[in-house]
């Protein structure tokens, strides 16, 4: 049991470059969310999904998308890479049982730097 | 919007001191989440509140919710080095009903704890 993988762990790209970050979930989970970790500003959502097929924004969604064509896998894609998406990257997972309390699982992380 | 604020957003202590962590939030919620981050690492569940009057404790941490004063505390007990970390508060965004696993973050309290 992994639970919430992350790929890359480091990444650096060209401004203009695109790329996808990855993230599976073995539990699963039917939640599962991107976010961005800024210093000084916390976690911010970047977008989400509550199932396989459904994602909608979150706060900061502008200059990237998301699909999720099975249960386990949301990929993030950085459509063209902008030194403002310079951050670091949170996978997260998570279900509503009567017992779980909703507990949110977050990923490694993934450290993208955009020069 | 839903805010999250915590303060203090620095704190350093002494070994065997206790402190409390504030986080304040905005607009209802019944679900609070405390995590803990050691730096360049992923966050770790400290605690899940759920309900108005929630208290939790584990080892030296205890957190409390009071929704309606939209205030939840994070309190330490004699602390030791091994505290030393960043604690964030975080808001289930969706009140009442469904959660999503949609968390509004606070800004992160950087604990340090000297000798």
């Amino acid at each position: 049991n992994a639970g919430v993988t992350q790929t890359p762990k480091f990444q650096v790209l060209k401004t203009g470059q695109s790329m996808t970050l990855q993230c599976a979930q073995d539990m699963n989970h039917e939640y599962m969310s991107w976010y961005r970790q800024d210093p000084g500003m916390g976690l911010r959502l970047i977008h989400y999904s509550v199932g396989a097929g459904i994602t909608d924004q979150g706060e900061v969604p502008n200059g990237y998308n998301v699909s999720r064509s099975t249960t386990e896998d949301f990929p993030l894609r950085l459509l063209s890479a902008a030194p403002s998406q310079t951050s670091v990257y949170f996978c997260a997972s998570s279900y509503q049982g009567r017992s779980s309390g909703n507990t949110i699982y977050f990923g490694e992380g993934s450290w993208l730097t955009v020069v | 919007e839903l805010k999250v604020e915590q303060n203090p957003l620095f704190l350093s202590m002494q070994e065997g001191k206790n402190y409390t962590i504030y986080c304040n939030y905005s607009t209802t919620s019944d679900r609070l989440y405390w995590y803990r981050q050691d730096p360049g690492k992923s966050l770790e569940s400290l605690f899940v509140l759920l309900s108005n009057g929630a208290v939790k404790q584990e080892g030296r941490l205890m957190a409390s919710l009071d929704t309606k004063a939209r205030l939840s505390t994070l309190h330490i007990t004699a602390a030791v080095h091994d505290l030393s970390a960043t604690y964030f508060c975080a808001v289930d965004a969706n009140a009442g009903g469904t959660s999503y696993g949609k968390l509004t973050f606070g800004q992160g309290t950087i604990l340090t704890v000297h000798p």
